[in-house]
This record gives structure tokens, C-alpha cells and sequence, in this order.
């Protein structure tokens, strides 16, 4: 099935490590992001990549780097994880599938820094 | 910068009855597209509706339509003969069709529906 596809769906982490979260789309789209869902905060933006090789700065980017490895595949890394990143993390892509243009999310990836 | 309010953060309806969701959100584009997305428990986000401002007539899927009154800049979702599977968290959304690429939500309404 077409979509965006995110791996790891969990995660618990220590404080101090380091991971990367992993997202792949096949519907040709340019256009990827990564959002974090907090509750009562809605989803914000973390890092958004507008084509390949172009990334930029969301609401909420500090803490994190991102990898636009290739046109179907954009990557979050945390370097030194903290408590503060826990959080439901969801990347999603911008464009047409099927008869619909909109944004197509992922499952998301709940995260748990201890 | 463009800001998306829900003012609403739960709501409760009768199964069959309709609902109204209520979003407004503030630019100064002129053109842009407004969206609804469903987030039910399995966290899947999944679009409902879409806008383009320049589009005087109001979208509609199914039992969901939206009033759109672009100079009140307002947004409303309104479900009608409810579901128990339209229980779920709704967002609204915008996103610039100037140029920016960003997609900016509201904070989100947690949609109850009583049997």
C-alpha cells in the first residue's frame, strides 16, 4: 500500500542517547515534515524539507537534526535525548494520492525519554 | 504569522444528531487552503475535508461539510447523523498557498459520541 511508512512505532530511551527516527514515502511527493503531538499542544512542526536536498526550521527545532537522504526518505535524529523529548512523533508528506491533495501522515512514533 | 484556534477543546453528541466543530484562524493571505483531519485512537491521521480559499462554495464529503466565511475568517466542521466511529480527536489546519510550505494545526477537539 502506498504511504508513508515510520519506524520505530515505540521507542524508550534514556537521557543522553541518541537515535533516528526513520520515515519513507512512495507517492512521489516533494515535499516531507516531522511533527511532535503533545497533548493539549496540537501537532507542531520540527523540521520540514520542501524538496530534496532543502531542509528547514519549524516552530519547534531545537534539540533535533534532520536528513533528506533522498526524494522518498527523511530522517529525525536526536543526538542527546531528553525527558522533554517525549513526545508522538509523526512525519508526512504534501502532494496528490489517489484523488486527494493533501498531506499523507505516517502512524507515528511514540517516544519515551526516562 | 498565521495562528489556527480551536476553541473547543472537548465535545459531546448524540449518536445521529449533528455537530458543529468550531476553528478560526488568522492570516493576512489571500489565498491558502484550510483543512479538517480525524485522529481516532489508533493515531492515524487521516483527512476529512479541504478548503481552497479562493472557492466561494463550501466543501463537502459524505456527512461532513464545512462552512467556510473567509472574511470572519472561519472554518467550521459540521458532522452530520453522527457515528461512533466519528469519535476522535479534530484538528483543523492551513497551510499558505503563497509559497510557504508549512502546515499549521490547531490545538485540536476530542469529539464524544454518546450511544
Amino acid at each position: 500500500n502506498a504511504g508513508v511508512t515510520q519506524t520505530p512505532k515505540f521507542q524508550v530511551l534514556k537521557t543522553g542517547q541518541s537515535m533516528t527516527l526513520q520515515c519513507a514515502q512512495d507517492m512521489n511527493h516533494n515535499s516531507m515534515y516531522w511533527y511532535r503531538q503533545d497533548p493539549g499542544m496540537g501537532l507542531r512542526l520540527i523540521y520540514y524539507s520542501a524538496s530534496e536536498g532543502t531542509t528547514d526550521k519549524g516552530e519547534v527545532p531545537n534539540g533535533y537534526n534532520v536528513s533528506r537522504l533522498n526524494k522518498r526518505e527523511f530522517s529525525l535524529r536526536l543526538e542527546s535525548a531528553a525527558p522533554s523529548q517525549t513526545s508522538v512523533y509523526f512525519c508526512a508528506s504534501l502532494g496528490w494520492y489517489r484523488i486527494n491533495y493533501g498531506y499523507t501522515f505516517g502512524s507515528g512514533t511514540r517516544l519515551t525519554v526516562v | 504569522a498565521q495562528t489556527v484556534t480551536q476553541s473547543q477543546p472537548e465535545m459531546s453528541v448524540q449518536e445521529a444528531e449533528t455537530v458543529t466543530l468550531s476553528c478560526t484562524y488568522d492570516t493576512s493571505e489571500s489565498d491558502y487552503y484550510l483543512f479538517w483531519y480525524k485522529q481516532p485512537p489508533s493515531r492515524q491521521m487521516i483527512l476529512v475535508i479541504r478548503q481552497e480559499a479562493y472557492k466561494q462554495q463550501n466543501a463537502t464529503e459524505n456527512r461532513f461539510s464545512v462552512n467556510f466565511q473567509k472574511a470572519a475568517k472561519s472554518f467550521s466542521l459540521k458532522i452530520s447523523d453522527s457515528q461512533l466511529g466519528d469519535a476522535a480527536m479534530y484538528f483543523c489546519a492551513y497551510r499558505s498557498a503563497e509559497g510557504d510550505d508549512k502546515i499549521i494545526f490547531g490545538k485540536g477537539t476530542r469529539l464524544h459520541i454518546l450511544p
